[in-house]
């Protein structure tokens, strides 16, 4: 079984710091991604990385950036935490296939509330 | 501009009934189609796909039916058990060798017992 783990299911931070989200994926997956799940909008990708040190803006970027200097691991950074980034954040992985056609496993979700 | 739609927020069944969920999308070059449920405070899990050179996909209770020249996906379940209850999210990708996939706003499904 894939196993998607984020280091935290909750966490809550204040404005203006700097926050980490680690995400660690078990099955060697080439993709890994972070989106973020808000009432009415769905999960919108932030960023995703298709091999270590390899990283592409996703649909909402702004305010974070990411990290990947192992396979397994990518880490999502807000640089200076605002209310607006208060939001599930999901972590997902997937394998490359020669046709694309593949499915994300998810962690468990980080709640990230900024106060 | 939400490229994959889902055009109703909530639905309540009835148990033992058919739940009927549906996605539209604009983007024409999506070509694989998936269904996520996701439980309250967990991630989402996935259901079940469809590729665009097929137009159904059958897995036990759960059907999905690809209609591309409407640019519509839906989404069957029966018999809807209690345990169906989540928000079920629709994606797509596109591209080839293209792994990002495209999420819906979600559905919310209440199996009434």
């Amino acid at each position: 079984d894939v196993k998607v783990t984020q280091s935290s299911r909750y966490l809550v931070k204040r404005t203006g710091e700097k926050v980490f989200l680690e995400c660690v994926q078990d099955m060697d997956h080439e993709n890994m991604f972070w989106y973020r799940q808000d009432p009415g909008l769905g999960l919108r990708l932030i960023y995703f990385s298709y091999d270590v040190k390899m990283k592409e803006k996703g649909d909402i970027p702004e305010g974070y950036s990411v990290s990947r200097e192992k396979k397994e691991r990518f880490s999502l950074i807000l640089e200076s935490a605002s209310t607006n980034q208060t939001s599930m954040y999901l972590c997902a992985s997937s394998l490359s296939t020669s046709d694309g056609n593949t499915e994300a496993f998810f962690g468990q979700g980080t709640r990230l509330t900024v106060v | 501009d939400q490229q994959v739609k889902q055009n109703s927020p909530s639905l309540s069944v009835q148990e033992g009934r058919i739940s009927i969920l549906n996605c539209d999308y604009t983007n024409s070059m999506f070509d694989y189609f998936l269904w996520y449920k996701k439980y309250p405070a967990e991630g989402p899990t996935f259901l079940i796909s469809i590729s665009s050179i097929k137009d159904k996909n059958e897995d036990g209770r759960f059907t999905v039916f690809l209609n591309k020249s409407a640019k519509h996906l839906s989404l069957h379940i029966v018999p809807s058990q209690p345990g169906d209850s989540a928000v079920y999210f629709c994606a797509a990708s596109a591209d080839f060798g293209n792994e990002k996939l495209t999420f819906g706003t979600g559905t919310r499904l209440t199996i009434i017992p």
